[in-house]
């Protein structure tokens, strides 16, 4: 465990259906990443989340809705999503500031089909 | 348009040589450039940071350049192992903030 959990790592829903994905972190982290990793294309940086705050929305079609209660909890609600929004999502956190082990601390993923 | 371009061919290696992956730019100013390994089926894991300011960053077998004029970085593993077989993904944040764009990775493989 990297100390960042995604739930579920699998998920099948079909385009009408409505789902959450879910990610927690416990590392004292106050930003919060979800990324989309397609096969053959470079991860694409969704959302990013300070202290609880969104900051950046990169172009993400309404169909994704991003959910931030706290510094530890962060959501994507999915809704009439389409077969080419199958992908592996994954959820990542980090400290704000840029030190010497400045890295994300990455989850799992979850493994979307949709269908 | 800005990118970010890593070998596209998976690399081969032989056990005990350096593997040398590369990590190209264009229209960015990075700040920090990191290195990451995935594993199939997980997330990336972070390897190394280095800074605009920095030429060489080490840590045990890994070793990373970065070159702002070039505007390149090279990631080496020495004295290579079949368990190094992964793929690497370089990635870059235009500012001191903390956001990174990624590149779309190499896939190293090391032959025993």
């Amino acid at each position: 465990e990297t100390g960042v959990t995604q739930t579920p790592r699998h998920l099948v829903m079909g385009m009408t259906n409505k789902k959450s994905l879910k990610c927690e972190q416990h590392l004292g982290h106050n930003a919060m990443y979800w990324y989309k990793q397609s096969a053959k294309k470079p991860l694409e940086l969704m959302f990013v989340y300070n202290f609880k705050e969104q900051t950046e929305n990169n172009s993400v079609p309404s169909r994704f809705s991003p959910e931030c209660p706290n510094s530890s909890h962060l959501f994507l609600h999915l809704h009439t999503l389409q077969p080419e929004d199958s992908a592996l999502y994954l959820c990542a956190s980090s400290p704000l500031a840029a030190g010497e082990d400045y890295g994300y601390t990455f989850g799992s993923g979850t493994r979307l089909t949709v269908v | 348009s800005q990118k970010i371009e890593q070998n596209s061919e998976a690399l081969n290696i032989q056990e005990g040589k350096t593997a040398t992956l590369t990590c190209n730019y264009t229209n960015y100013s990075p700040a920090y450039l990191q290195w990451y390994r995935q594993d199939p089926g997980r997330g990336p894991v972070f390897l190394l940071l280095i800074r605009e300011n920095e030429k060489e960053k080490r840590k045990e077998r890994l070793k990373v350049t970065f070159d702002t004029t070039l505007k390149q970085s090279l990631f080496h593993i020495t004295a290579s192992q079949p368990a190094d077989s992964a793929t690497y993904l370089c990635a870059l944040s235009p500012n001191t903030g903390n956001q990174f764009y990624f590149g779309t990775g190499t896939s190293l493989t090391v032959i025993p």
